[in-house]
């Protein structure tokens, strides 16, 4: 079966780009996750989707937003990117049919470099 | 609000050693444990997870780990480490009504010598 996928693997923006990542989950699950790591702040959970909805959001700003479509695949978006957004964006796909929590498998990131 | 502790934030070992790297949990409710592994520009791969029953987990690779409660702490060990092991090992914790929002570690960098 094959893993999660994310596209593009590298990515060089300017501030004040916007910029729209792709994750393609594992196939059967419906639940996709973004998680954006640094080096400062570690891992930290965007939001969740789960049969096209938002179902869960972590604490960042209106600028990230995301969605999701009938096949499970989700794309993140960042609007007016800031030297801050720098990072590596993981998605994590996992069966996610309840509030449950799941054991979620992660794709290799999109490394974004605002410049 | 749930956080995960990982103190060590980086270890040596020589190749052959046993390995213990700690975890610590902080929330009220009964937590859903995870290890994962990160090797240089590489995303996450699960290593273990315990989510009840059996406080002893294995997991892939050789690893296990051990829920203790009394402790909030879910600790990672292995036997006798490896050169490829060398990676960072991320803790994490999730709870029912969060689901899928994990919440991690900082994380601890494992380098083996040879």
């Amino acid at each position: 079966k094959a893993g999660v996928t994310q596209t593009p693997r590298y990515l060089i923006k300017t501030r004040g780009q916007q910029v729209t990542l792709s994750c393609s989950p594992i196939s059967g699950h419906r639940s996709v996750s973004w998680y954006q790591q640094t080096p400062g702040q570690g891992l930290q959970f965007l939001f969740e989707y789960f049969s096209e909805t938002q179902r869960n959001k972590g604490n960042f700003p209106g600028r990230f937003s995301g969605r999701q479509f009938s096949n499970s695949r989700s794309e993140m978006n960042v609007s007016t990117l800031e030297l801050g957004d720098s990072a590596l964006y993981l998605c994590a796909s996992s069966l996610g049919e309840t509030s449950g929590v799941y054991e979620q498998y992660f794709g290799p990131g999109t490394r974004l470099t605002v410049t | 609000a749930q956080s995960v502790t990982q103190p060590d934030i980086h270890i040596t070992v020589s190749e052959g050693a046993s390995l213990e790297l700690r975890c610590n949990y902080s929330y009220g409710a009964t937590p859903y444990l995870f290890w994962y592994v990160q090797s240089p520009g590489q995303g996450l791969q699960l290593l273990l997870k315990y989510f009840s029953g059996d406080t002893l987990v294995q997991g892939i690779k050789g690893f296990e780990a051990e829920f203790k409660r009394s402790q909030s702490s879910f600790n990672l060990r292995k036997p006798s480490v490896h050169w490829s092991d060398a990676a960072e090992y991320f803790c994490a914790v999730g709870y029912t009504g969060t689901a899928s929002k994990l919440t991690f570690g900082t994380g601890t960098r494992l380098q083996v010598t040879l």
